[in-house]
């Protein structure tokens, strides 16, 4: 079935640590978006990628890198610059067309708890 | 950026009652969107809205997009324990992808027996 793939679901990390959350796509979407979400917030959004080899910083972008070397792959990284990275991680895809590039699919989230 | 006002911020209903929760913008949006999270999961899409006055509807959930294109409605009817979980408005202004989309911060749903 199609779908978007998170890993890991669960990622402890030491603080200084760099960790990657992975996230893969078999819609054949060709925007991929990574979103950040707290207790009692609304998705805020950090990087997102239109097309192969490009990318674009959302609201939140410090301390975090992306890359789109593939369709279906938009890793994230989670580096040791950003100051508070213990949240849930969602990543989605949208299909380019305008008109419903609002209807996002997303994944099923990962968890990282910095210790 | 734009704010979307979500409201109410929980419930707590019993099984079989009607819910209903709504998000406010200070600008105008040209699509609204909701949609549902589980504990632990990422959001699903329960209903799109793309023309200020549509009324559209998904089984026992019926959503509207305002007249004044400024905020949105989302009724449940007659609850079930599946329908826990936090619901979220999402709003997009004119001409932007996704990248333009700004969510409200949810409606927790909480069903008593």
């Amino acid at each position: 079935d199609g779908g978007i793939t998170q890993s890991p679901k669960y990622l402890f990390r030491k603080e200084g640590q760099n960790v990657t959350l992975s996230c893969e796509q078999n819609l054949n979407h060709d925007a991929m978006y990574w979103y950040r979400q707290d207790p009692g917030q609304g998705l805020r959004l950090i990087y997102y990628s239109q097309i192969v080899n490009d990318f674009q910083k959302g609201d939140i972008a410090e301390g975090y890198s992306v890359s789109r070397e593939k369709k279906e792959s938009f890793p994230l990284t989670v580096t040791s610059a950003q100051k508070n990275p213990t949240a849930f991680y969602l990543c989605a895809s949208s299909i380019k067309r305008r008109a419903s590039a609002g209807e996002l699919f997303f994944g099923e989230g990962s968890r990282l708890t910095v210790l | 950026g734009q704010q979307l006002n979500q409201s109410p911020q929980s419930m707590f209903i019993q099984e079989g009652e009607d819910v209903s929760m709504n998000c406010t913008s200070s600008s105008i949006f040209n699509t609204w969107l909701w949609y549902k999270q589980d504990p632990g999961e990422g959001p699903v899409l329960l209903i799109a809205l793309y023309k200020a006055g549509e009324l559209t509807s998904n089984g026992r959930l019926t959503a509207q997009f305002g007249i004044t294109r400024k905020d949105s409605f989302l009724n449940i009817s007659a609850s079930i324990p599946s329908d826990v979980g936090i619901y979220f408005c999402a709003g997009q202004p004119s001409g932007g992808g996704a990248d333009g989309l700004t969510f409200g911060k949810g409606t927790h749903l909480i069903i008593q027996p």
